[in-house]
């Protein structure tokens, strides 16, 4: 069984577009992360959510909001989409949200904006 | 705030050999934890080995060690006997022990590329 997952893999859309990804965890973890993957691999905390609640918001335009309706979901979703925003989208999660727990990653979702 | 530095871009390596990645980080913080995540083509981020600030014993996952200075700020990687599968982007990271941030700060990655 995949332990994070997904949806979808990729997305191709047009500037001005509202999208969204899914992501699901079934480990039982309490903490879920959105990372950001840019076109030189450099990745960044976007979002972490434990328990139902933001944690951590890096400076992330408000045309992103995460949502989350249970504990084992997060779900990103991005108004009006902007070239700048094509990259790689990684989903993770994480037993607690200090402590040092390893955290598991999706597969990622490559976006790429036209 | 942290920062983390990997400052080898590429490297390669031949099949069998031994190579070592580097890894330096910023922090005025005395507990946090270290990784290494691995990144294949296929995209998917791995754990290859994780590292406790206050363990001194430097933690090893079959061929993957990592040698963890503390007082220099260093932790680095050591694949022994490379494999072709090992051929992907490497990643070290940094993560604050307890408060409220939880997240994981990344270096720039180093490719490396085993050699047949």
């Amino acid at each position: 069984d995949t332990a994070v997952s997904q949806t979808p893999k990729y997305l191709v859309t047009q500037m001005g577009n509202d999208k969204s990804i899914k992501c699901e965890q079934n480990l039982g973890h309490d903490t879920m992360y959105w990372y950001k993957q840019d076109s030189k691999k450099f990745l960044k905390i976007m979002f972490s959510y434990n328990n139902k609640e933001l944690i951590i918001n890096e400076t992330v335009p408000n045309r992103f909001s995460p949502k989350s309706p249970d504990k084992a979901h997060l779900n990103l979703h991005i108004n009006s989409l902007e070239l700048g925003d094509s990259a790689v989208y990684f989903c993770a999660s994480s037993g607690q949200l200090a402590g040092g727990e390893t955290q598991y990653f999706g597969p990622g979702t490559r976006l790429l904006v036209l | 705030a942290q920062t983390v530095t990997q400052s080898q871009p590429e490297m390669s390596v031949q099949e069998a050999e031994t190579v070592t990645l580097s890894c330096t980080y910023d922090t005025s913080e005395n507990n946090y934890y270290l990784f290494w995540y691995k990144q294949p083509p296929s995209r998917q981020m791995i754990l290859v080995i994780r590292q406790e600030a206050y363990k001194q014993q430097n933690a090893t996952e079959n061929r993957f060690s990592v040698n963890f200075q503390k007082a220099a700020k260093s932790f680095s990687l050591k694949i022994s006997d490379s494999q072709l599968g090992d051929t992907a982007m490497y990643f070290c990271a940094f993560m604050n022990y307890g408060g409220s941030q939880g997240n994981l700060i990344f270096g720039k990655g180093t490719k490396l590329s085993v050699k047949p």
